[in-house]
């Protein structure tokens, strides 16, 4: 069984300042990582992803995330917060079969001019 | 490519009252899943299906029934609508090739039972 914790429901950040979302998981298999992001009324795109290889990925608008099997964590960070990066973000996980996704509870994120 | 579309957008129910969500995918997608949104528990699994004929349950299935008779479509039925089932639906496909992984999300449907 997978499941996945998001650390703070909501996250404020000036503009230009850094972005960290952090998320921590939990898999009795390896696991595949996903970040997604939802703007207002929308579905979810997918940010960046981690199945093999090199652990820190590097995903759409600026974004990247470091696998670190030691921490359990699947940290999503940006250096310097846009405007347009307001939204909320989800952290995801798969076992190796993926057939199914578990989903932290969310992250949102507000940018502060 | 349409990607993954999901019919109708909005839907209003009243309790007892059964319907079909539609979702489709253009892109030859073996997986294909539907989700529901609420406020504060993120996205939870329904149903999943690996294939056309095969189906199985997620996280929270019960009060819906799904059913793949092909690959392109994978339809969400409410049997008899109750207002906990008031959410958002996301229906969601993806290759299930190593390369692949993600899924590709539908824009939701906003579903109200009163």
């Amino acid at each position: 069984a997978q499941s996945v914790t998001q650390l703070g429901s909501h996250v404020s950040v000036s503009e230009g300042a850094l972005v960290l979302l952090r998320c921590n998981y939990s898999s009795s298999v390896p696991p595949y990582l996903f970040w997604y992001v939802q703007y207002p009324n929308q579905g979810l795109q997918l940010l960046l992803k981690y199945t093999t290889g090199a652990t820190l990925v590097k995903g759409i608008n600026g974004f990247e995330a470091e696998f670190k099997k030691s921490e359990t964590s699947f940290h999503l960070t940006k250096p310097s917060a846009h405007m347009s990066d307001a939204a909320e973000y989800f952290c995801a996980v798969s076992g190796v079969g993926n057939e199914k996704l578990t989903f932290g509870t969310g992250t949102r994120l507000t940018i502060i001019p | 490519n349409a990607g993954v579309t999901q019919t109708p957008k909005f839907q209003v129910l009243k309790t007892g009252q059964s319907m079909t969500l539609q979702c489709a995918q253009d892109m030859n997608h073996e997986y294909m899943s539907w989700y529901r949104q609420d406020p504060g528990m993120g996205l939870r699994l329904i149903h999943y299906s690996v294939g056309a004929g095969i189906t199985d349950q997620g996280e929270v299935p019960n009060g819906y029934n799904v059913s793949r008779s092909t690959t392109e479509d994978f339809p969400l039925r409410l049997l008899s609508a109750a207002p906990s089932q008031t959410s958002v639906y996301f229906c969601a496909s993806n290759t299930g090739a190593p390369s692949h992984y993600g899924y590709t999300f539908g824009s939701g449907t906003r579903l109200t039972v009163v």
